[in-house]
């Protein structure tokens, strides 16, 4: 089947520690997201890529990073300098860099510093 | 001034009842715009996509307006299921997904 798998599900982190959330997609699209979402709040953008070995930063980039090394795979690193990280994050992927295409979430991972 | 901003609500309705919600957005540059649903503590999943001057979809009707700068969602004869978080979201140039903060519905018996 094809779709955006995101692992995993949940994810309990120390004080201190990296952590990386993965994020793959079989749909071959080009553009891939990652969001974060507070309780009761939107999704805010964290970093995005458009292609292969390509990614910018969003709204709300300081305390990740991510890499973007083969088209299916897009994994998000939370590091120590993130203050703040419990949250619901949320993967996307899109077709392509034009405009006008959706995006396609995975389940999301929920992540809860400990 | 956020680019995309949406009223929270609740919005408590009965069954039956026809409720529409707004979404204003900033960037006078978006081409495309889409509604998407999203229950408790689950993802988001597309709706319905705004194409040009609107679409409907069964119950739901979405229109643009462009020169005033908004969209909005009509839902008629609710159903308890409707009940979730409804998210506007604008895609402007270079494909970045803007999304509002999203409008709460609550369809009750």
């Amino acid at each position: 089947d094809g779709g955006i798998t995101q692992s995993p599900k949940y994810l309990f982190r120390k004080e201190g520690q990296n952590v990386t959330l993965s994020c793959e997609q079989n749909l071959n699209h080009d553009a891939m997201y990652w969001y974060r979402q507070d309780p009761g709040q939107g999704l805010r953008l964290i970093y995005y890529s458009q292609i292969v070995n390509d990614f910018q930063k969003g709204d709300i980039a300081e305390g990740y990073s991510v890499s973007r090394e083969k088209k299916e795979s897009f994994p998000l690193t939370v590091t120590s300098a993130q203050k703040n990280p419990t949250a619901f994050y949320l993967c996307a992927s899109s077709p392509s860099a034009s405009q006008g295409t959706e995006a396609f979430f995975g389940q999301g991972t929920r992540l809860t510093v400990v | 001034r956020k680019e995309v901003e949406q009223d929270p609500g609740p919005f408590n309705v009965p069954e039956g009842a026809t409720v529409a919600f707004n979404c204003t957005y900033s960037n006078s540059a978006s081409q495309s715009f889409f509604w998407y649903r999203q229950d408790c503590r689950k993802e988001p999943k597309l709706l319905m996509s705004v194409y040009s001057s609107g679409n409907e979809d069964g119950r739901f009707t979405a229109q643009l307006n462009r020169a005033s700068q908004y969209i909005s969602l009509l839902i008629r004869d609710s159903k308890l299921s409707d009940s979730a978080t409804y998210l506007c979201v604008g895609n402007n140039a270079g494909n970045m997904l803007t999304f509002g903060g999203g409008t709460r519905l609550m369809v009750k018996p």
